[in-house]
């Protein structure tokens, strides 16, 4: 059925390294991956998404890339400080019957000063 | 000026009442969701309403009743409340089905005891 596999689920890294956070999906017709980071106790928040024509996009630290062919989406996010540490979901859209979105499973980040 | 906004933040109730959580939205979108997200933070959705009328009902349990008066509003109404359904609800809008991120509330942690 329709699936988003996300890992790592739990990532530690020193402030100032890189974080990649990778995702798989089932549906060869989704077009559209939003990421959302949530802090803590607060709402899902869009910080990055890419569209199935683009191969990558980045907005200053973070980047998205995404691999049509094998169903890959990565997160990116270099110079890492300690106010990324939170829980990062990918999401892809599904287009069976009605459309909507299936969010992976979150990989909580760390950052540590 | 909150976007997305839904109350009550968090909800205390026994098993067996009926409990309902009001959600509103004045980004102009069309398109409204429930979400639900358990203990281990997954992120499942639970209906989603277009224009007022429901597009998605994802197996949820008939106790779970949504109701979209207009399209800036989806409220969701729970009967005969169970412990397992203990989570954040979250509820989210979108502009459109296709290709639009979601914006999400604030979330209500509901707890059944």
């Amino acid at each position: 059925g329709e699936n988003v596999e996300q890992h790592p689920s739990t990532l530690s890294v020193q402030e100032g390294d890189s974080a990649v956070i990778k995702c798989t999906y089932s549906d060869s017709a989704s077009n559209y991956f939003p990421w959302y980071k949530q802090e803590l106790g607060k709402r899902p928040q869009l910080i990055i998404d890419i569209r199935s024509n683009v191969g990558e996009k980045k907005d200053q630290r973070i980047a998205v890339t995404l691999n049509k062919t094998a169903k890959h989406f990565s997160l990116h996010i270099t110079e890492t400080q300690p106010e990324d540490s939170a829980v990062y979901f990918c999401a892809a859209s599904i287009t069976s019957g009605t459309y909507k979105y299936i969010f992976g499973t979150g990989t909580r980040l760390k950052v540590l000063a | 000026d909150t976007a997305v906004s839904q109350t009550p933040k968090y909800l205390v109730t026994q098993m067996g009442n009926d409990k309902s959580i009001k959600c509103e939205q004045n980004l102009g979108h069309d398109t409204m969701y429930w979400y639900k997200q358990d203990s281990k933070k997954f992120l499942k959705i639970m209906f989603s309403y277009n224009n007022k009328e429901l597009i998605i009902n994802e197996t949820v349990p008939n106790r779970f009743s949504p109701k979209s008066p207009d399209k800036a509003h989806l409220n969701l109404h729970i009967n005969s409340l169970e412990l397992g359904d203990s989570a954040v609800y979250f509820c989210a809008s979108s502009q459109g089905a296709k290709d639009s991120p979601l914006h999400f509330g604030n979330g209500t942690r509901l707890t059944v005891t």
